[in-house]
């Protein structure tokens, strides 16, 4: 079946040591996101990739960056990881943007993300 | 800057139960997406819709988005435990998605 997957599903890092959080589709889709979601909240948007094309939120923290070496992968850093990093972060896919045609959005399972 | 809220944030109810949740905006959306989420788990797309004024049923679920596609309301009937977690709705904007504020749901046996 087509698919957006995560991994890990947990990971656990260390205060300040750098993790790397992946994302991949089945779906050929054309934009990935990242969101960041806490308990019990709706899920905020990090930044998108519309296909090679990188589009940060203004309130994203320098502290995450975000790589795409090709269509189905799609990679999330976090620099140093502090604790109010910790969180589930949730990667999606959409066909495509714009309101011009139907575009569903399709989620991973997430990776919860502890910082000791 | 377009913004969705949702009503109730949470609901208790009894297993038979009917109820609606509603999302709410000032800005007109192209569609807009209902998903279930489960503890630990990514949100679950349950319908979209995309006609202003369109009713969609899933079994005990019926969506409708408003006629002049600025809210929706989502109504589950005979609620059952399994239909615990939360509600999601999201409108489809210009660049991205909004995301309402959720209705957290917990249906008791």
């Amino acid at each position: 079946d087509a698919m957006v997957i995560q991994n890990p599903r947990y990971q656990v890092t260390q205060f300040g040591k750098p993790v790397t959080l992946s994302c991949s589709q089945t779906l050929n889709h054309n934009v990935m996101y990242w969101y960041q979601q806490k308990s019990s909240q709706a899920p905020k948007l990090l930044f998108h990739y519309y296909d090679k094309d990188f589009n940060n939120e203004a309130d994203t923290p320098d502290n995450f960056q975000s790589r795409r070496p090709n269509t189905s992968f799609c990679f999330l850093d976090i620099r140093s990881p502090g604790l109010g990093d910790a969180a589930m972060y949730l990667c999606a896919t959409s066909r495509d943007l714009g309101g011009a045609s139907l575009n569903e959005q399709f989620f991973g399972p997430g990776t919860r993300l502890t910082v000791l | 800057t377009q913004l969705l809220e949702q009503s109730p944030q949470f609901l208790s109810i009894q297993e038979g139960e009917n109820l609606t949740v509603y999302c709410n905006s000032s800005s007109v959306f192209s569609s807009l997406q209902w998903y279930r989420q489960e503890p630990g788990e990514g949100p679950v797309l349950l319908v979209t819709v995309v006609t202003g004024g369109e009713v969609k049923k899933l079994k005990r679920l019926t969506f409708q988005f408003g006629d002049a596609r600025k809210d929706s309301s989502l109504h589950i009937t005979a609620a059952q435990p399994g239909d615990t977690g939360l509600y999601l709705c999201a409108g489809e904007g210009t660049y991205k998605y909004i995301f309402g504020t959720g209705t957290r749901l917990k249906v008791l046996a």
